[in-house]
């Protein structure tokens, strides 16, 4: 069964606060991705990254950074929080992203900036 | 920028009936994936479709891939109280390594 795990369920940080959510996916897939969902927004694309060490940017990648040293592992760090970055953070990984594929959800992070 | 339609926003319904559900685009994509989402949780994938035309089954659901590759069908049979969350409907940007996704249909179901 295929599985993408998240390191916190619900997170509440100060404003300034550095964090640091973790994804860790066991399917071997090559490709992860970090999305925040708001109401009203959708779900936007902040990174992603298609291998170990590389990364692009997604569509709002202010304010954030990720870390890919492990194939199975995807960080993804808030440097300085900030209340506007109080969100639904879900990870997921897909096998083939450039030719189209499934992509799995992880159960995601309520993270709340005070 | 490319856009998802989906329709209906929102559905109340019996339990025992069945849900029909759309997706639609003006873009034509090659692959539909069709998510549940429950409060507070991660999107859960129900069916991929890769073939337009395709009708593939998951259980009580169905998904179409349209003939036209611009739209998708998700159908629940005998709906059930547990059927309640937003589903939504996904495709892949070619040339790229974007999804985009659809606004979501909520679903309400009353026993």
């Amino acid at each position: 069964d295929v599985k993408v795990t998240q390191s916190s369920r619900y997170l509440v940080k100060r404003t300034g606060e550095k964090v640091f959510l973790e994804c860790v996916q066991d399917m071997d897939h090559e490709n992860m991705f970090w999305y925040r969902q708001d109401p009203g927004l959708g779900l936007r694309l902040i990174y992603f990254s298609y291998d170990v060490k590389m990364k692009e940017k997604g569509d709002i990648p202010e304010g954030y950074s990720v870390s890919r040293e492990k194939k199975e592992r995807f960080s993804l760090i808030l440097e300085s929080a900030s209340t506007n970055q109080t969100s639904m953070y879900l990870c997921a990984s897909s096998r083939t992203v450039f030719s189209g594929g499934e992509q799995f959800f992880g159960p995601g992070t309520r993270l709340t900036v005070l | 920028g490319q856009q998802l339609n989906q329709s209906p926003q929102s559905m109340f319904i019996q339990e025992g009936e069945d849900v029909s559900m759309n997706c639609t685009s003006s873009s034509i994509f090659n692959t539909w994936l069709w998510y549940k989402q429950d409060p507070g949780e991660g999107p859960v994938l129900l069916i991929a479709l890769y073939k337009a035309g395709e009708l593939t089954s998951n259980g009580r659901l169905t998904a179409q891939f349209g003939i036209t590759r611009k739209d998708s069908f998700l159908n629940i049979s005998a709906s059930i109280p547990s059927d309640v969350g937003i589903y939504f409907c996904a495709v892949f940007r070619p040339g790229t390594y974007k999804y985009i996704f659809g606004t979501g249909t909520r679903l309400k179901v009353l026993a």
